[in-house]
């Protein structure tokens, strides 16, 4: 079946260094890949999808690109605010499937 | 921006009591999903629906039932409620329409924290 990988459970930066989370996949089926943020006391939302066009996605400074070689698709942003300390989770859908799956999730922590 | 509304948003039940979970999304959605959320698992799938009438069993089934009267409701049940089910739980609705493109997103809801002593 499908599933979702994200290796580290917590991520802990100072500001300005560059953020990188880890997500690698499986699937029987070409999947679309998508992550999603959840701030402290908030619901789960989508900040970026891959594509069937396969453009890469970027969204608040953050993007990811989806490398179907490795079966990976990293999120990364340059310079790490404050305001992204969150929870992030990966997930997949197969193409032929309405069936979401998420990983374990990784939350960031960028300090000071 | 869609909108997904969850009731209750806090539960306290009893062990072997029954827990109805209420969801409503105004998006006109045909898939709907319910997932828990615990420390170290993420989230995790317990039922979704195509659109009404229909629910399929996500990843961790046991100890729940679904129920899509309609295409706006769907609703989780568990019958007998354990204390293994304290959790915050989600809704979530997403369009079939638009796989792979602009609109291939859910939506969650606020998310319902359900404590079973």
């Amino acid at each position: 079946g499908d599933s979702v990988t994200q290796t580290e459970g917590l991520v802990t930066l100072t500001e300005g260094l560059p953020v990188m989370l880890n997500c690698t996949y499986q699937s029987t089926y070409s999947p679309f890949l998508f992550w999603y943020v959840q701030h402290l006391n908030e619901a789960p939302k989508l900040l970026l999808k891959s594509f069937t066009d396969n453009k890469r996605p970027e969204h608040q400074g953050f993007h990811a690109t989806l490398h179907k070689s490795s079966s990976s698709f990293h999120l990364q942003k340059s310079s790490a605010q404050l305001s992204d300390s969150a929870l992030y989770y990966c997930a997949l859908r197969g193409s032929n499937t309405n069936k979401v799956v998420f990983g374990t999730g990784t939350r960031l922590q960028v300090l000071p | 921006e869609a909108a997904v509304t969850q009731s209750p948003r806090n539960k306290v039940a009893v062990t072997g009591g029954k827990v109805t979970l209420s969801c409503n999304q105004t998006n006109n959605h045909n898939n709907m999903y319910w997932y828990r959320q615990d420390t170290g698992h993420g989230l995790r799938l317990i039922h979704y629906s195509y659109g009404a009438g229909s629910t399929e069993k996500g990843d961790i089934p046991d100890g729940y039932k679904a129920s899509r009267p309609s295409q706006e409701n769907f609703s989780l049940i568990l019958e007998l409620a354990t204390p293994s089910q304290t959790s915050v739980y989600f809704c979530a609705s997403g369009d079939a329409t638009d796989w792979g493109g602009y609109q291939d997103t859910q939506y969650f809801g606020p998310g319902t924290r359900l404590l079973v002593l």
